[in-house]
């Protein structure tokens, strides 16, 4: 069974650092890993999405990272900005039709 | 703009009703879900479907049902025989394991 581990549950970081968010999971047979943000009461919008024969993915100031064999990847964020304040999900598959989350990390941007 | 439309986004149920929850697709993806969002226990899922007329429960089906008549729609009620519906549902469609998915915009759903 697939298991998704988010740390930390929460960050708050100043305005313009770089930082750096960490998924890990059990199962290496995946087929993709999606980052995803929620701002509070929203639905989810789709970051970044690392297939599994890939090892990265970028999209302006986010850069997303896939390591298999160690069950882990990476969320960085370049210079924070407070608009990038929001709950942010990695998620991942078991088998091919179910996805697993993380609980998340609450990130707070302060200006 | 091709994507997933929920309706309604606030929903308020009486104990003992039943309530049906809306997701519509415009994405031709074959595969949708239903999940649901509690505070500290992440999203869990309720029902999926691959194909039109079929469907398979999730981790959490019971006081749930479905239906898959359309490629397009994928409603989910809520049925008084569900203890605690209170809760965010959000729906999502796939058009392959390898794609990704995309997500509404959610049902928050409460009873009073």
């Amino acid at each position: 069974k697939q298991e998704v581990t988010q740390i930390p549950a929460a960050l708050s970081v100043p305005e313009g650092e770089n930082l750096v968010l960490n998924c890990s999971f059990t199962d290496s047979a995946i087929y993709n890993l999606q980052w995803f943000r929620q701002d509070p009461g929203k639905g989810l919008t789709s970051l970044l999405l690392i297939q599994s024969s890939q090892r990265e993915q970028t999209s302006g100031r986010l850069n997303a990272s896939l390591d298999k064999s160690s069950g882990r990847s990476t969320l960085y964020i370049a210079a924070s900005q407070p608009g990038d304040s929001a709950t942010y999900l990695c998620c991942t598959t078991q088998g091919a039709q179910k996805l697993v989350f993380g609980q998340g990390t609450r990130l707070t941007i302060n200006p | 703009d091709g994507g997933i439309t929920q309706s309604p986004k606030y929903l308020f149920r009486k104990e003992g009703q039943n309530v049906t929850l809306s997701c519509e697709q415009n994405l031709n993806h074959d595969a949708m879900y239903w999940y649901r969002q509690d505070p500290g226990q992440g999203l869990r899922l309720i029902y999926y479907s691959q194909i039109v007329n079929d469907f398979q429960k999730g981790d959490i089906a019971e006081g749930y049902s479905v239906s898959r008549e359309k490629k397009e729609s994928f409603p989910l009620t809520v049925t008084s025989a569900q203890k605690n519906p209170t809760a965010f549902y959000l729906c999502a469609s796939s058009p392959s394991p390898l794609y990704g998915y995309t997500f509404g915009s959610g049902t928050r759903l409460t009873v009073v």
